[in-house]
């Protein structure tokens, strides 16, 4: 079983689209990561969220930690083609290897 | 300029062969990693290295031997390659390993490493 589990898997929208991708677990975690990465490359980080509850945005992403620290949502407004690629959460384990979600994959019709 | 790069971008070869890829980031970053992304993206750490020592080895087959010469490189050596290492395999670096500083991961490119 995977520590983080994300959904959904595939999103497919059209531009001007809102969507909502949702990173779950039973652990609870001192802090959580979002990565995008686009083909070809390697991941980016986007952001880093530490206190439950917490909302982070980033221009038209938003980003929140949920309050009891298990799970985090990440929410694309008026999505643009450019926001096509696959969207990771990821989270340190207390030995402190990075571990991430399977991905949901994001593309944006234009 | 390049934070974390990879060398090289893309490796075909031939199963039994032996290959390295190499990886330098100019981040000033005390640790380094290697991760493999298998063919459904899912992303698992191999090793990992603090100031050139080994602090984290998955279960990885003997076969796969990281080398980091100083903290700003860290090489990845494959023996005897097989068909089921195909796949990308990405560096990155971080401040610090230890806290949420040591989350915050810097990748490169990646290396797409098939075996025929």
């Amino acid at each position: 079983t995977q520590l983080l589990e994300q959904s959904p898997q595939f999103l497919s929208i059209q531009e001007g689209e809102n969507l909502t991708v949702y990173c779950n677990s039973s652990s609870v975690f001192s802090s959580l990561q979002w990565y995008r990465q686009e083909p070809g490359e390697g991941p980016v980080l986007l952001v880093t969220v530490v206190t439950g509850g917490e909302v982070k945005k980033l221009k038209r992403l938003t980003f929140q930690f949920g309050d009891a620290r298990k799970d985090s949502s990440l929410h694309i407004t008026a999505a643009q083609p450019g926001d096509t690629g696959l969207y990771l959460c990821a989270v340190c384990k207390n030995d402190y290897k990075l571990s991430f979600g399977a991905g949901t994959t994001v593309t944006v019709r234009a | 300029d390049t934070a974390v790069s990879q060398t090289p971008k893309y490796l075909v070869t031939q199963m039994g062969n032996d290959k390295s890829i190499k990886c330098e980031q100019n981040l000033g970053h005390d640790t380094m990693y290697w991760y493999k992304q298998d063919s459904k993206k899912f992303l698992k750490i191999m090793f990992s290295y603090n100031n050139k020592e080994l602090i984290i080895n998955e279960t990885v087959p003997n076969r796969f031997s990281p080398k980091s010469p100083d903290k700003a490189h860290l090489n990845l050596h494959i023996n005897s390659l097989e068909l089921g290492d195909s796949a990308v395999y990405f560096c990155a670096s971080s401040q610090d390993s230890r806290g949420a500083v040591g989350c915050e991961q810097y990748f490169g490119p990646g290396t797409r490493l098939t075996v025929t």
